[in-house]
């Protein structure tokens, strides 16, 4: 069974402040992906980053950064100099399944407000 | 291009009847997932179809159905509709399956039901 775990439900910063936003996961396939997304309150979910099971290398793409740790089971995501516009809910997902047969598991999610 | 169109954004029926939900996926998109969301239970995975086949099922009754057109486009149809499943259903497309390496979904707004 895949689970996700974002243990933390709401976070609030200051405009520029960095935060991270923490996901652990548990799988017992050997191949999987591991996926953020962004859902402002429009609804749509927006997709942020992908990562495979293969795949260890952090990744940074402008204000956002990636750690994935497999020894710890974890996909952390950094936002530096946070701004309003990232206030939203993030979803840290997991797609494992063997026989070409995906299942994708989300986290319950993250709160941030980014106050000015 | 076109993102994921749902419709309609907004209904609301009345416990026992049945509801069916439209998305057309961005164009040359073959693979169409299908998930819920609500407030206690998060975002939960419902079924992907894959040039028309349904890939994968999650854990819902089968009251839950869909289908998938040849232009791709797919319905999801919930009969004797429940309190319950109020929630906002949302649909993401993508080239490939989910999982294949080179696979990013996209959603769209959703459709947000209200049974009452």
């Amino acid at each position: 069974a895949q689970k996700v775990t974002q243990a933390q439900t709401e976070i609030s910063v200051v405009e520029k402040e960095d935060v991270t936003l923490d996901c652990v996961y548990e799988t017992r396939d050997t191949t999987y992906y591991l996926f953020w997304y962004k859902q402002p309150p429009s609804g749509e979910l927006v997709f942020l980053i992908r990562r495979n099971s293969f795949d260890e290398q952090n990744e940074i793409s402008g204000r956002y950064s990636w750690n994935f740790q497999k020894s710890t089971s974890s996909f952390n995501f950094t936002i530096t100099a946070s701004q309003v516009v990232d206030s939203a809910v993030y979803f840290c997902a997991l797609s494992g399944g063997s026989g070409g047969y995906q299942k994708v598991t989300f986290g319950t999610g993250t709160k941030l407000q980014v106050i000015p | 291009k076109a993102g994921v169109t749902q419709t309609p954004r907004y209904l609301i029926k009345t416990r026992g009847q049945q509801v069916t939900l439209s998305c057309s996926p961005i164009s040359g998109h073959r693979s169409v997932s299908w998930y819920q969301q609500t407030p206690g239970q998060g975002l939960q995975f419902l079924f992907e179809y894959f040039s028309e086949t349904q890939r994968n099922k999650g854990n819902f009754p089968g009251r839950f159905s869909g289908r998938q057109f040849s232009n791709s486009r797919s319905e999801m149809n919930v009969s004797t509709l429940e309190l319950g499943d109020s929630a906002l259903y949302l649909c993401a497309s993508s080239r490939e399956p989910t999982g294949y390496q080179s696979t990013e979904a996209f959603f769209g707004q959703g459709t947000r039901l209200t049974v009452v």
